[in-house]
């Protein structure tokens, strides 16, 4: 696809699951982000990958939260035992250099814990 | 943490008004960016700032960076409804790396 892809688009699940959530770059976009957004708020910086490895992932809040793009292109962001704070939108964005370059964010992946 | 203040939090106005924004923060940025987000999609970037006192147009918005590169405005024109959304900047940290950190945002509400 031309943009930036995230599935599910709406994700429900229950307190102490575990939930997935897929990123799809644009194709040839070396780096990729993944960041958090509540409602009303900013989005939250919580993952760079530069190709296959992690650059900075100082923002995953904690150890619950892992992220992984074995391949240097699709990236997928794991929740463990997840919580009713989890909730929020996930966005992912893909960028061809890296640096302050511009952003190419999808539509996000809405969270929803019960 | 550099942190991003933006203000007003919200904005709601008459079609056709001029309005400015703000995005402040005691600590210097390498290059600050505006983004415009819609409901239910992600941010599309405006604009990138690098150079202090750095102004930029882009049509009836004009964006302008602090001499400091503390600090960045937006400024838009006889606003219309078409502008309606949430405007967020972004900063590049000069020890962040490509880390971004945004602000939270200024949701601007123009009634026709």
């Amino acid at each position: 696809g031309a943009g930036v892809s995230q599935t599910p688009s709406n994700k429900v699940t229950e307190k102490g699951k575990y939930v997935e959530l897929r990123c799809d770059p644009i194709s040839g976009h070396t780096a990729l982000y993944w960041y958090r957004q509540s409602l009303g708020q900013g989005p939250e910086f919580l993952i760079y990958f530069q190709g296959t490895g992690a650059a900075d992932d100082s923002g995953l809040p904690n150890d619950r939260f892992f992220a992984v793009r074995p391949e240097g292109s699709v990236s997928t962001l794991k929740i463990q035992r997840t919580e009713r704070g989890d909730s929020a939108m996930y966005l992912c964005a893909s960028s061809s250099t890296g640096g302050a370059g511009e952003l190419f964010f999808g539509e996000g992946s809405r969270l929803t814990v019960l | 943490t550099q942190l991003l203040e933006q203000s007003p939090q919200f904005l709601s106005i008459q079609e056709g008004e001029n309005l400015t924004v703000y995005c402040n923060s005691s600590s210097v940025f390498s290059s600050l960016q505006w983004y415009r987000q819609e409901p239910g999609e992600g941010p599309v970037l405006l604009v990138t700032v690098v150079t202090g006192g750095e102004v930029k147009k882009l049509k009836r918005l004009t964006f302008q960076f602090g001499d400091a590169r503390k600090d960045s405005s937006l400024h838009i024109t006889a606003a219309q409804p078409g502008d309606t959304g949430l405007y967020l900047c972004a900063g590049a940290g000069e020890t962040s790396g490509s880390r971004l950190t945004f602000g939270e945002g200024t949701q601007l509400t123009v009634n026709p």
